[in-house]
């Protein structure tokens, strides 16, 4: 059985904070990462995946990959009250997608 | 921006029923998804289809489940007789045409099933 599994929070930041979202998952031979965000009663948006060690930035969001240690990251920085929604961690399987139950944040202005 | 649509938006039934819920991926995307998620729990993986056939699906996908592409653009998912415990956000998703095992999944807006 696949898991992903993430700290589910709340995550509280003070706007202009660095948040830090954490995610670990069991299938060592997963290739694809990817964070989502989704709002309260809204569908996963997308907004990072990551396939190699290392880091990966796109404007204010940096993905951190270990594969070593099983371990994907989420930094989202100059937090903004609108970040406030619950961050999904995915890992990619031969065709699917295992979710983490999400790790809530709460950025307060 | 091309994005997943999904209708309806909010689907009420009696226990026992068929219900059809339909999506229109992203038109140039070929690999289709279901996922659901009930209220309070992580987002769970029903079925992938490409090429007009089912690729994987999990345990949940079981025989009250069936999915189809009637035509070239609608993405459907039908559950014959519905139970209470399938009362759910059913969320469609698709992917691109590009190295399969790469490729990211968008997701449409969900379709709120309520089983009474």
């Amino acid at each position: 059985q696949k898991e992903v599994e993430q700290n589910s929070g709340p995550l509280s930041v003070p706007e202009g904070a660095i948040a830090s979202l954490n995610c670990t998952y069991s299938d060592r031979g997963s290739q694809s990462f990817f964070w989502y965000r989704q709002y309260s009663g809204k569908s996963p948006e997308l907004i990072m995946s990551i396939y190699s060690n290392g880091d990966k930035e796109d404007g204010r969001f940096t993905a951190q990959l270990n594969k070593a240690s099983q371990y994907v990251s989420l930094l989202i920085r100059d937090s903004q009250p609108s970040d406030s929604a619950t961050y999904l961690c995915a890992v990619k399987g031969y065709s699917t997608l295992t979710f983490g139950k999400g790790t809530m944040l709460l950025v307060s202005p | 921006e091309p994005e997943v649509t999904q209708t309806p938006s909010h689907q009420v039934t009696q226990m026992g029923q068929e219900v059809i819920l339909r999506c229109v991926p992203i038109s140039n995307h070929l690999y289709f998804y279901w996922y659901r998620q009930i209220l309070g729990q992580k987002v769970e993986f029903l079925v992938s289809f490409y090429n007009n056939e089912i690729s994987e699906k999990s345990e949940i996908f079981d025989d009250q489940f069936s999915v189809e592409r009637p035509d070239g653009s609608n993405f459907t998912l039908k559950i014959r007789s519905t139970k209470l415990e399938d009362s759910a956000m059913y969320f469609c998703a698709s992917s691109a045409p590009s190295d399969r095992f790469y490729n990211e999944q968008f997701f449409g807006p969900g379709t709120r099933l309520t089983v009474l």
